[in-house]
């Protein structure tokens, strides 16, 4: 059974440049939750996709976008990257319909994105 | 606006007890999560509260006081790999997490 899965693993960019990464979620999981986690810091929530459509979203710029395919598996596109976007992404899967019920996230392992 | 405290490190020595403490103020309450992060790795899951009360699994066991807007995990027996940082998060009206900034913990032998 597939846990998460994020690529790449790393990444660097210089500033003004456009990222994609991607997640597969976890083997049955139908939400995917992307967080954006600066050193040192608690992870942030970006948005969450369910049924291809973007559910939810935090106090992020629309310079971050994202996406959700029907096999639920997830883009997060960043534009005109700056250098405050250097950080650990991380993408969660969980399954809707008991997601109020206390069901836990499940994380991968994360793409650490280096703007310079 | 919606805030969760935990203190940056604390320090423990292997076998030991420690509690790290979380107070929350948030835009509703559905539920605080405490997860564990190793240093370069995802967080991973470690307990979930609802109601008020204590929740215990094995070493590990988390409190929940809704009414002071506060939760504590308790680590016994400490090892050495359980040197990781801590995180709590709190799961507001609209069902999305907020997290604190995480506790460092470092065990020494």
């Amino acid at each position: 059974d597939a846990g998460v899965t994020q690529s790449p693993t790393h990444l660097i960019k210089t500033r003004g440049q456009q990222v994609t990464l991607r997640c597969s979620p976890k083997s049955g999981h139908d939400t995917v939750s992307w967080y954006q986690q600066a050193l040192g810091q608690g992870p942030q929530f970006i948005f969450q996709y369910y049924e291809e459509e973007e559910r939810q979203r935090g106090n992020f710029p629309d310079r971050f976008s994202g996406h959700q395919f029907p096999n639920y598996s997830s883009e997060l596109n960043v534009n005109a990257l700056l250098l405050g976007d250097s950080a650990l992404y991380l993408c969660a899967s969980s399954l809707e319909r008991i997601q109020r019920e206390g069901y836990e996230q499940y994380f991968g392992p994360g793409t650490r994105l280096t703007v310079t | 606006g919606q805030n969760i405290d935990q203190p940056t490190e604390m320090t423990a020595t292997e076998g030991a007890i420690v509690q790290i403490n979380c107070t929350y103020q948030t835009s509703g309450f559905n539920g605080l999560f405490w997860y564990q992060q190793h240093a370069g790795e995802a967080p991973t899951f470690l307990s979930y509260n609802v109601l008020d009360g204590l929740e215990e699994k094995g070493r590990f066991s988390s409190f929940l006081s809704r009414s002071k807007g506060y939760s504590y995990l308790l680590l016994k027996e400490l090892q050495m790999k359980d040197s990781a940082s801590y995180l709590c998060a709190v799961m507001d009206s609209n069902y999305q997490l907020i997290w604190g900034a995480g506790t460092k913990l470092i065990i020494k032998p």
